[in-house]
């Protein structure tokens, strides 16, 4: 089966660098996503790492490593707004289906 | 520029009772998914389709049906609503199987079983 995890919850400043991690067990890798959820909203997308290294848009970069079947999410200079719920998802399979993570609730503190 | 539309909003069934949650994409997506959400949850797969004609089942698709007939609709259907099906579901369409094809959402049908 397919199994990922992150934390549940992760508090950061406003103006700091928060870093939000997943790792996850898989077979038929594909890809590693992040998505952006806010409270009563639809998850949009952010980030798409296929191969080892750091991908960056913006004040937001996604990390991962094939071998130690891992990435990351960094966030910079943070803001009020990104208060919200951050998933990784697996991309795997025949299909290429994608699985969701259970979320990372951030919280920015002023 | 519509994207994922889903009816409805919000619904409110009795046990028992069957609903067909609709979803329709304008985009010209192959692949088409449904996600259901329970409070302070990650995101489920209940089933998903790869293109008119074709579906398959995902993590949790006890209690549920779909069908894709053309490319645009992927409606889910709820045969005998159970108090367990009280969640909120979404819709999500992407172009296909490319790498980088991120997948665009609705947004969400929040249905309570009572």
């Amino acid at each position: 089966g397919q199994s990922l995890e992150q934390p549940s919850e992760v508090t950061a400043v406003e103006g700091a660098i928060v870093q939000i991690n997943c790792t996850y067990q898989t077979s038929g890798f594909y890809g590693l996503s992040w998505y952006q959820q806010h409270d009563g909203g639809a998850p949009t997308f952010l980030s798409y790492n296929a191969l080892d290294g750091l991908e960056e848009t913006g004040r937001f970069s996604s990390f991962l490593s094939r071998s130690d079947s891992y990435g990351y999410l960094l966030l910079q200079e943070l803001q009020m707004k990104d208060s919200a719920s951050y998933f990784c998802a697996v991309t795997s399979g025949g299909y290429q289906k994608v699985t969701f993570g259970t979320g990372t609730k951030l919280q920015v503190i002023p | 520029n519509a994207g994922v539309t889903q009816t409805p909003k919000f619904r409110i069934l009795k046990i028992g009772q069957s609903m067909t949650l609709q979803c329709t994409q304008d985009m010209n997506h192959n692949y088409m998914y449904w996600y259901r959400q329970d409070p302070g949850m990650g995101l489920k797969l209940i089933y998903y389709s790869v293109g008119a004609g074709i579906t398959d089942k995902g993590e949790v698709p006890n209690g549920y049906n779909v069908s894709r007939s053309t490319t645009e609709d992927f409606p889910l259907r709820l045969e005998l609503a159970a108090p367990s099906q009280t969640s909120v579901y979404f819709c999500a369409s992407s172009y296909g199987s490319q790498i980088n094809q991120p997948q665009h959402f609705g947004d969400g049908t929040r249905l309570s079983i009572l």
